[in-house]
Order: C-alpha cells, then sequence, then structure tokens
C-alpha cells in the first residue's frame, strides 16, 4: 500500500523565518509527487516533481524530490502571514489512473 | 489552466435526506474523476474513482450504496450522498486532470469543495 509521512505535522514561525517541510513516501512505480497548499478550502496545486535533483522554483517557494532516499523537501523563504496553510504532500504512482495518496499534512502558522 | 468547479459549496441537510453534489471540468474533458473527503484536521482520503460510462470504482471501507457516483459525460461528475446522517457531515472534494493534448502531464486539479452538513 502507497503511504505518505509529512513532518512536522504543526509549525509556528515568525514572519521573515524560513521553513522547510518534508515528505518521505512509499510508493510502488512512483510517477510524481506533488505538493498543494490548502486554506479553507480545497488545495491549491504548488509544484510536481518527477526527476531527482531539480529544484522547482516559484517565487519564495521552492522543493526538490530525493528519488534514491525517497522524500522531498518544500522549503519557504521570507515567510509571510499569507502562507499560514496546510500543506499537503501526495504521490501519484503509474497504474493508478491518476489517483493520488496524501500525507496528512503540515500545518503551518506565521505569525507577526 | 484546468479549471474544476464544484457546486454547490457548502448544503445542510436534515438526517435521513438525499444530497447531491456536481464536480464540473470546464475546459478540459476528464474520462476519469476523483471524489475525496476531508475530515476536520484530517487529510484528505479518496473514496472512488469516477469512470465515464462506467461503474465507479470505489475505495475500501466506502460504501457504494450510499454514495451513489454518475459519471453522465466527459465533463460532469454526481457523488450523491444518501440517508444521510450526522457521522456523514465532512468537507467533499473532486478533482480531475485533462486527459489530452499537451496538458496530459499536468497536475491534478480541484474543485473549491463542498461541506456538507447533515444534522
Amino acid at each position: 500500500e502507497d503511504k505518505v509521512v509529512q513532518s512536522p505535522l504543526s509549525l509556528v514561525v515568525h514572519e521573515g523565518d524560513t521553513v522547510t517541510l518534508n515528505c518521505s513516501y512509499e510508493v510502488t512505480n512512483f510517477r510524481s509527487l506533488l505538493w498543494y497548499k490548502q486554506e479553507k478550502k480545497a488545495p491549491t496545486f504548488l509544484f510536481m516533481l518527477t526527476s531527482s535533483g531539480i529544484e522547482k522554483k516559484s517565487g519564495r517557494l521552492s522543493s526538490i524530490l530525493d528519488k534514491k532516499e525517497l522524500f522531498s523537501i518544500l522549503n519557504i523563504t521570507a515567510t509571510q502571514t499569507g502562507d499560514s496553510a496546510i500543506y499537503l504532500c501526495a504521490v501519484e504512482a503509474y497504474g493508478t489512473a491518476s489517483k493520488l495518496t496524501f500525507g496528512t499534512g503540515t500545518r503551518l502558522q506565521v505569525t507577526l | 489552466g484546468a479549471v474544476v468547479s464544484q457546486h454547490p459549496s457548502w448544503v445542510i441537510c436534515k438526517s435521513g435526506t438525499s444530497v447531491k453534489i456536481e464536480c464540473r471540468s470546464l475546459d478540459f474533458q476528464a474520462t476519469t474523476m476523483f471524489w475525496y473527503r476531508q475530515f476536520p484536521k484530517q487529510s484528505l482520503m479518496l473514496m472512488a474513482t469516477s469512470n465515464e460510462g462506467s461503474k465507479a470504482t470505489y475505495e475500501q471501507g466506502v460504501e457504494k450504496d450510499k454514495f451513489l457516483i454518475n459519471h453522465a459525460s466527459l465533463t460532469l461528475s454526481t457523488l450523491t450522498v444518501t440517508s444521510a446522517h450526522p457521522e456523514d457531515s465532512s468537507f467533499y472534494i473532486c478533482s480531475a486532470r485533462p486527459e489530452m493534448g499537451s496538458r496530459n502531464n499536468s497536475p491534478l486539479h480541484f474543485g473549491n469543495g463542498t461541506r456538507l452538513t447533515v444534522t
């Protein structure tokens, strides 16, 4: 059974801090790993990673995948209160018709 | 980009009644859509995979007679919660991915979800 474990479960930081969120996984026939941000409603897409060692970047957010060690990290630099959300990591396997397996998420709170 | 629309955003119903939730892919066709459920402070759990023109595939522990799924066209899937009970109160989210052309490698996109409260 596919499995995704995220850490930490929750995190409180001050505005301006840098945070690193972790995601480890076990999946048969790995296709991709995805990061989503969830505020009050449904998740919004951040990154999709398929290859090891290639950093993806979007503004203050970046993410990288290690397929050998089976983990990914999501970095947020110069955090802002608007970054407060639940960050979800999910994996997709080949042959599962795009079905995603989600981790429990990391709840990030950025305070002033 | 790919857009998934879900309706209604929230619904309150009485115990024993049925509620229908619609999921539409607005600018792409999807032969497969996914229905997730999320309880407070928990992650998304896949309930079922909706297949256009055929029966849905349900995850273990999800009652197919209680959660009826109909994928009537390439852009519409519906989830009907039948004989709803308070324990069915949850956040239901659908997702889909473009399956044709250059967007085939795009990620799953989610609707805005439906918050169901059964009283």
